[in-house]
């Protein structure tokens, strides 16, 4: 079983729509949770990072953490087709080395 | 300026070559990756230096070697090639060893095996 899961996807919505991407893991060390956005034949881009447990806000990217489930999320509101692209969730328990997940491939159709 | 750089983009060459790869970073940092993403998009790290040590080595191929001449290179080099060696492989740097939350990627290159 992997340490990291995601909805496999992929996923379509209209311009506008609320998207919601998740992930879940396993192992109870990670702290660190990040989501990162690849855009075709480009390298990830860090989006957000959380720490622990909680939600964070940015524009219109929001990340939740939710330990006790062990699940995350990134809500993307009022979505764009700009905003379509493969986002990867990834984890780390600190200083070494990270986890990925499989990556969810979103289209936002104008 | 480009900060993190990789060449060649692409990389098509026959089984049982050698190949390298080389990538650059300006923005300073001390800690570089090497990562492999397949066709499903799966990125696994395989090689971590922090100001030229190798600090991560996952399971991968003896191969694969990487080399550090200086904190703001990082090459790979690929022994024996193999058709399962077909991905794209992505540099990235770090200030803080292991920090994925300030973690910049390159552009890719993607190597194709025949």
């Amino acid at each position: 079983q992997k340490e990291v899961e995601q909805d496999p996807g992929p996923l379509s919505v209209p311009e506008g729509a609320i998207v919601s991407l998740n992930c879940t893991y396993s192992n109870s060390a990670f702290q660190y949770f990040m989501w990162y956005r690849q855009y075709s034949r480009k390298g990830p881009e860090l989006l957000m990072y959380t720490y622990s447990s909680g939600n964070k806000e940015d524009g219109r990217f929001t990340a939740q953490v939710d330990k006790s489930s062990k699940y995350i999320s990134l809500f993307i509101r009022d979505s764009q087709p700009s905003d379509s692209a493969t986002y990867l969730c990834a984890m780390s328990a600190g200083a070494g080395k990270s986890t990925f997940g499989d990556g969810t491939t979103l289209t936002v159709k104008p | 300026d480009t900060a993190v750089s990789q060449t060649p983009k692409y990389l098509v060459t026959q089984m049982g070559n050698d190949k390298s790869i080389k990538c650059e970073q300006n923005l300073g940092h001390d800690t570089m990756y090497w990562y492999k993403q397949d066709s499903k998009k799966f990125l696994k790290i395989m090689f971590s230096y922090n100001n030229k040590e190798l600090i991560i080595n996952e399971t991968v191929p003896n191969r694969f070697s990487p080399k550090s001449p200086d904190k703001a290179h990082l090459n790979l080099h690929i022994n024996s090639l193999e058709l399962g060696d077909s991905a794209v492989y992505f540099c990235a740097s770090s200030q803080v060893p292991g920090s994925l939350y300030e973690q910049y990627f390159g552009p890719g290159t993607r190597l194709t095996v025949t």
